[in-house]
């Protein structure tokens, strides 16, 4: 069956434009999850769904990062006034259910350069 | 707070022989960990988890890992590496949080380059 799918895989953009990037669970996954990975590191949390709503959204760094999931399905990670350092690559996954001992399933990613 | 350590950034071993990548965890409560590999240009691959049981715990392409409560750790392992295997290696942790519950989010260490030779 088809994975997590994210589009653009690659993305290069100017200081202070904005940018939105789109991820497709795994169909049924109610849970959906946004990680940010920079070079030579682990990805870290920024934001996870559990059906259209927010359930914890502490990871993202500030304001100028936003994300939606408006029909419990695919969601938009959206930056404004992009930066510099938030070059990376940001990473979705999917599960069945939030949490708990369920693994993960992850998308290719995104590599978002901002120059 | 939550935390994974990767102590090593690479590993060198040579095809056909055992490898080891380490992990070792802190939470608060009791974990749930999970090993992932990735490869050039895709997205992680989930290998294998712990939840609870077995120390031992099996999973895809001939990995396993075991899981040490007082050493805190939960090493990957596999009895003979193949030159395929070179890839990035992931460690992650859920927290179980005191009365139940949990987290949704991962926390993943900071990554293991795997180098298997021929």
């Amino acid at each position: 069956g088809a994975g997590v799918s994210q589009t653009p895989s690659n993305k290069v953009t100017e200081k202070g434009k904005y940018v939105e990037l789109r991820c497709d669970p795994i169909s049924g996954h109610t849970a959906l999850y946004w990680y940010r990975q920079s070079l030579g590191q682990g990805p870290e949390f920024l934001i996870y769904f559990q059906g259209t709503g927010a359930a914890d959204d502490s990871g993202l760094p500030n304001d100028r990062f936003f994300a939606v999931r408006p029909e419990g399905s695919v969601s938009t990670l959206k930056i404004q006034r992009t930066e510099r350092g938030d070059s990376a690559v940001y990473l979705c996954a999917s599960s069945g259910k939030a949490g708990g001992p369920h693994e993960q399933f992850f998308g290719p990613g995104t590599r978002l350069t901002v120059l | 707070a939550q935390s994974v350590a990767q102590p090593e950034d690479q590993v060198n071993v040579a095809e056909g022989n055992p490898l080891t990548v380490k992990c070792t965890y802190s939470v608060s409560g009791n974990p749930y960990l999970f090993w992932y590999v990735q490869y050039p240009n895709r997205g992680l691959q989930f290998l294998l988890k712990y939840i609870t049981g077995d120390n031992l715990v099996k999973g895809s392409y001939g990995f396993e890992a075991e899981f040490n409560k007082s050493q805190t750790s939960f090493h990957l392992k596999k009895p003979s590496a193949l030159v395929s295997d070179s890839a990035l290696y992931f460690c992650a942790v859920r927290d179980i949080r005191m009365g139940g519950g949990s987290q949704g989010n991962l926390i993943f260490g900071k990554g293991t380059k795997l180098s298997v030779k021929p």
